[in-house]
């Protein structure tokens, strides 16, 4: 059964770069794209990309501009740094994977990691 | 950009039935799933597809999605139902969520 897990530091400065990587375990990370999704306080879930092996990437518009993902196959492991992080920023983490039939889905999450925005 | 509108809140009384709305233009067009969160938990993928149930997902849950409107039905509703409960939809190649809704069993 694949578990996907979230690493990375929990607090980051205003301004800097928010970097988290996912490492899959119980299967292989290839033959499967892969995405980031936080849970701002009180507010509902945002999509923030999606990455598959080959390094192709889609992002959401909205941080298009402050986003890169990239993946190590060979670690079976993929990441997320975010830049010029404010305060709105901080939420809770997941890393999914997306599932493909007719369509996309996520399945399953990681446990999620709370990233706070402070000095 | 594309919206998903859900009501903040919904409530039910254990043993009845609680239907959850996700509202968007032309959402029948497309595919809906929903995925439940219960307080400090990871989102569990519950209904994909608009109506297919994941193993696991108990046969209590179902999916409909037609014209403007996905409706998530929970049959029998249990106390261990409560939680919040999201659509999920793609358009334009991004992914859209709803904005939630909260379900309480009293």
């Amino acid at each position: 059964q694949v578990q996907l897990q979230e690493s990375g530091p929990r607090l980051v400065r205003p301004s800097e770069t928010l970097s988290l990587t996912c490492t899959v375990s119980g299967g292989s990370i290839s033959s499967y794209s892969w995405s980031w999704v936080r849970l701002p306080a009180g507010k509902g879930l945002e999509w923030i990309g999606r990455i598959n092996t080959s390094g192709s990437t889609r992002y959401n518009p909205s941080l298009r501009s402050r986003v890169t993902m990239s993946v190590d196959t060979s670690k079976n492991q993929f990441s997320l740094k975010l830049t010029s992080v404010t305060a709105a920023d901080t939420a809770v983490y997941y890393c999914a994977r997306l599932t493909a039939s007719a369509t996309e889905w996520f399945d399953p999450w990681g446990q999620g990691t709370l990233v706070t925005v402070s000095s | 950009s594309y919206e998903l509108t859900q009501p903040p809140s919904v409530s039910v009384s254990p043993g009845q039935t609680a239907s959850i709305t996700c509202s968007g233009d032309n959402l029948g067009d497309k595919y809906a799933c929903w995925y439940q969160q219960k307080p400090g938990q990871s989102p569990v993928l519950v209904i994909y597809e608009d109506y297919k149930r994941p193993s696991g997902t108990p046969e209590r849950f179902s999916g409909s999605n037609s014209g403007n409107t996905a409706t998530l039905t929970i049959s029998g509703t249990q106390a261990m139902d409560e939680a919040d409960y999201y659509c999920q939809a793609w358009d334009s190649s991004t992914v859209f969520f709803g904005t939630g809704t909260k379900v309480s069993v009293l």
